[in-house]
């Protein structure tokens, strides 16, 4: 069965560094998504992308968090100057598009980002 | 996405069934009930969807009230492997799939051996 497919598994990376998060969404998905959960709290959609750029983003999803499809086939998100708050298991997530309604959305397994 | 309220925790028996309600008596005419479910250390994963008939797929049922306002998961026989957080998500048709979705506390299942 298709799937997400998400690296690195696990990340530590000092504060105010930059760090990467890769994502490879399922192939025939057109619609890329990022969630992150802090330990022990709720699952939080961060940004929605299609066609090339930016559909949807959450409050959280501020000017130092940016998100790129530099090629056919993946998906990064990038956190330009990390915080001690950033720390979280980050999801991405892909679904094809929905013409009728209530599309499945498929998560990878997660990158933990430790910020120390 | 419309509200849910949902138990924090359920307990069940290894074979038995399990029925983990969810209310949402302010869905609207084209809001989708969906569940997820969050194995420990997992990204969520589906489980089922419907708009106002009950649905069966091979992991669970949805029956969903007749006037919408509350709906059932059904896992008919759970397996230790069910043990997780299910989330109920109500989900409105925004054309596409761009929306993400609002996650809440969902229900923690426990299944006894």
């Amino acid at each position: 069965e298709p799937e997400v497919t998400q690296t690195p598994s696990h990340q530590v990376t000092q504060m105010g560094q930059e760090v990467i998060l890769r994502c490879v969404p399922i192939s025939n998905h057109l619609y890329f998504y990022w969630y992150r959960q802090i330990l022990g709290q709720k699952v939080e959609f961060l940004v929605s992308f299609y066609n090339n750029e930016i559909s949807e983003k959450s409050e959280i999803f501020d000017d130092q968090f940016s998100v790129e499809r530099p090629d056919g086939s993946n998906f990064t998100l990038k956190i330009r100057s990390t915080k001690l708050e950033d720390s979280a298991m980050y999801f991405c997530a892909s679904s094809p598009y929905d013409r009728v309604g209530g599309n499945t959305i498929y998560f990878g397994e997660g990158s933990w980002l430790t910020v120390v | 996405d419309a509200k849910t309220t949902q138990p924090n925790s359920m307990e069940s028996n290894e074979e038995e069934p399990v029925h983990l309600p969810c209310n949402h008596s302010t869905i609207s005419g084209t809001d989708y009930i969906h569940w997820y479910r969050q194995l420990p250390s997992q990204g969520p994963e589906y489980v089922i969807h419907g708009l106002t008939s009950n649905v069966n797929n091979r992991m669970a049922s949805l029956a969903i009230a007749e006037d919408r306002k509350s709906s059932t998961l059904i896992l008919h026989r759970a397996t230790l492997r069910d043990a997780a957080v299910y989330y109920c998500i109500l989900r409105v048709y925004s054309g596409g799939g761009a929306d993400g979705l609002t996650f809440g506390k969902g229900t923690h299942l426990i299944i006894q051996p």
